[in-house]
């Protein structure tokens, strides 16, 4: 049982490049998101999925884009890189059941130059 | 909406010196509430959860918090800390009616032998 997979591990992006960070999850968890750690900062939610087709903004979505089109991924696009989204990204997902918790993927190191 | 606040940013302690760290929370309804570590260079692991009964909740490696609604508090404790908690520690929180889990600033604990 894998949990949740992220990859890559570490990026480094040229600034106005695109990629995308994947994340995929074999626990058949309907809930899905993204969030950025930033020194300081804490954890960001930058978008969420409630199932398959269904995405929402968190607290910073500009510049990012998800879609869901399985239960299993989620990934996160970044369409023309920025020095500021330098950041390190996790990927979290958990069941929607009400009293459930949050599993985390190794998280990505992404460098914006 | 929902916000958690950390007020310790930086805790500098000694091997064996009880630890306390503050998380209180906006949000009127009812809650999860969670702590997470992230030991330096890891992902986020869960170190305990409340969802409901008994507010005082113990998780591993010898933590506990306890939840007092009136004061929207859900602090960290631990009696003896050893060198190996350096860490990061996020409170986060749950709002009943929503999957959103939304963090805390962090607080970095570094412990000294």
């Amino acid at each position: 049982n894998a949990g949740v997979t992220q990859t890559p591990k570490f990026q480094v992006l040229k600034t106005g490049q695109s990629m995308t960070l994947q994340c995929a999850q074999d626990m058949n968890h309907e809930y899905m998101s993204w969030y950025r750690q930033d020194p300081g900062m804490g954890l960001r939610l930058i978008h969420y999925s409630v199932g398959a087709g269904i995405t929402d903004q968190g607290e910073v979505p500009n510049g990012y884009n998800v879609s869901r089109s399985t239960t299993e991924d989620f990934p996160l696009r970044l369409l023309s890189a920025a020095p500021s989204q330098t950041s390190v990204y996790f990927c979290a997902s958990k069941d929607r059941s009400m009293n459930t918790e949050a599993f985390f993927g190794q998280g990505t190191r992404l460098t914006v130059v | 909406a929902q916000s958690v606040s950390q007020h310790n940013h930086h805790v500098i302690l000694s091997e064996a010196a009880s630890l306390e760290l503050g998380c209180n929370y906006s949000y009127g309804g009812t809650v999860n509430l969670f702590w997470y570590v992230q030991y330096p260079g890891q992902h986020l692991q869960l170190l305990l959860k409340y969802f409901s009964g008994d507010p005082l909740v113990k998780g591993i490696k010898g933590f506990e918090a306890e939840f007092i609604k009136s004061k929207f508090s859900f602090n960290l404790r631990k009696p003896s800390v050893q060198w190996s908690d350096t860490a990061e520690y996020f409170c986060a929180v749950n709002a009943w009616n929503t999957d959103k889990l939304i963090f805390g600033t962090g607080t970095r604990l570094q412990v000294f032998p």
